[in-house]
């Protein structure tokens, strides 16, 4: 089966840092761009940040810029959100999605990781 | 990036049709044929179920369907059903500014 499980999500301090992971299989990981998306709960959806197969094209959205990174490790089939200087308005359940190989859409969905930042 | 505009709330009886639009601006779902439709219900993860403006994945149903005039874009959904209620995003590409992704605030359907 195709899968995305996410994982890394905690509380943190605000000004502090904190790793998320994708886990991918079913399917050939190097191949897909993927994202990550993030959900104030009882909110709505707000993209975070994309990166293309093989890591040499990113984007951020503005509201992390500068203080997120996102990266990925091919061979161990993991996507990261590496978050760091936290903010209580980062506060969210994060997922991470799949492009779709050949249509612009987010296609295969995680279960989201719940990120809480606070002191 | 700037959301796109989506109606709270939407609500209709079993059988009926809604439509839910989303509007955005020529940086993204009036530049682009790349809107996206997104179905949560409560405790779950999104689903696609429309991608490139009408275009339904195989195993979504025909009741659900896409369209797109100028910048702004629509999704239908016909002959509701109990289980369609549940939170709808759009989503579209954007070059508004860093070129990435926006989505919608999101819509409740209710199925009175």
């Amino acid at each position: 089966d195709v899968q995305l499980v996410e994982s890394g999500g905690g509380l943190v301090q605000p000004g502090g840092s904190l790793r998320l992971s994708c886990a991918a299989s079913g399917f050939t990981f190097s191949d897909y761009w993927m994202h990550w998306v993030r959900q104030v709960p009882g909110k709505g959806l707000v993209w975070v940040a994309r990166m293309n197969d093989d890591g040499s094209r990113i984007s951020y959205a503005d509201s992390v810029k500068g203080r997120f990174i996102i990266s990925r490790d091919n061979s161990k089939n993991t996507l990261y959100l590496q978050m760091n200087s936290l903010r209580a308005e980062d506060t969210a359940v994060y997922y991470c999605a799949r492009r779709h190989y050949h249509f612009y859409s987010m296609d295969v969905w995680g279960q989201g990781t719940t990120v809480t930042v606070s002191s | 990036q700037s959301a796109l505009t989506q109606p709270a709330s939407v609500s209709g009886s079993p059988g009926q049709s809604i439509t839910i639009s989303c509007t955005g601006t020529t940086s993204d779902i009036g530049g682009y044929n790349y809107v996206s439709w997104y179905q949560q219900h409560p405790g779950e993860a999104p689903r696609l179920i429309i991608y490139e403006v009408n275009n339904r994945p195989s195993e979504v149903s025909d009741r659900f369907s896409g369209s797109k005039s100028g910048n702004t874009a629509s999704l239908t959904i016909s002959g509701l059903r109990p289980e369609d209620e549940a939170d709808y995003y759009c989503s579209s590409y954007t070059t508004a500014t860093t070129p990435g992704d926006v989505f919608g605030g999101g819509t409740k359907l209710t199925v009175l």
